[in-house]
């Protein structure tokens, strides 16, 4: 009964596959993330979209490309991915804006279990 | 560099036992604090937010030290199902007033009977 859906929640893919992961949220929010979680680490924030646009990237490789069509979609694009990439992948979404009562709750979506071959 | 740090334990305590968190921020403009939870292989789901009046609900409560830079949460009459991992959660601001949440390697919490 999430209001953030991802899919797909599993995926195996190879080295040279190009595959994309997509969220989608229902709450009318207006910002939107992805994280990383691997085993034993903390969760790593990705990118940031607020109001569709990329307001953060952490440090990530271009072989991870995000894309954010609308507020309430947002999409991974993977594409020559290393074996040490696999791990959960989690979206979130946010009413993002600082300056009124609203204090940038996160609601994640299941997460996509992704394991590179 | 910005860093929220908390002791990963494992806490592994008896049901009804008190037990606390604490969890130490370094950006001192942060502007929100959240301890969120977590299960095994599920997404993390908020569990409360932190208030600098300190705040409850039910058996557990949150502080707030803006002067020291850490946030606490104290579970009391510990249940089984108390066990997963806590995350302490802060948000920064971003430019255009969006918010940046920095997440804590969490916290795991053991309740056996």
């Amino acid at each position: 009964e999430t209001g953030v859906t991802q899919t797909p929640r599993h995926l195996v893919m190879g080295m040279t596959n190009k595959k994309s992961l997509k969220c989608e949220q229902h709450l009318g929010h207006n910002a939107m993330y992805w994280y990383k979680q691997s085993a034993k680490k903390p969760l790593e924030l990705m990118f940031v979209y607020s109001l569709e646009e990329r307001v953060e990237n952490n440090s990530v490789p271009s072989r991870f490309s995000p894309e954010c069509p609308n507020s309430s979609h947002l999409f991974l694009h993977l594409h020559t991915l290393q074996p040490e990439d696999s791990a959960l992948y989690l979206c979130a979404s946010s009413q993002g804006t600082s300056g009124d009562a609203n204090t940038g709750e996160l609601f994640f979506g299941e997460g996509s279990r992704l394991t590179v071959l | 560099r910005k860093e929220v740090e908390q002791d990963p334990g494992p806490f592994n305590v008896p049901e009804g036992a008190t037990v606390a968190f604490n969890c130490t921020y370094s950006n001192s403009a942060s502007q929100s604090f959240f301890w969120y939870r977590q299960d095994c292989r599920k997404e993390p789901k908020l569990l409360m937010s932190v208030y600098s009046s300190g705040n409850e609900d039910g058996r557990f409560t949150a502080q707030l030290n803006r002067a020291s830079q850490y946030i606490s949460l104290l579970i009391r009459d510990s249940k089984l199902s108390d066990s997963a991992t806590y995350l302490c959660v802060v948000n920064e601001r971003a430019s255009g007033g969006s918010y940046i949440p920095t997440f804590g390697r969490g916290t795991s919490l053991i309740v056996h009977p």
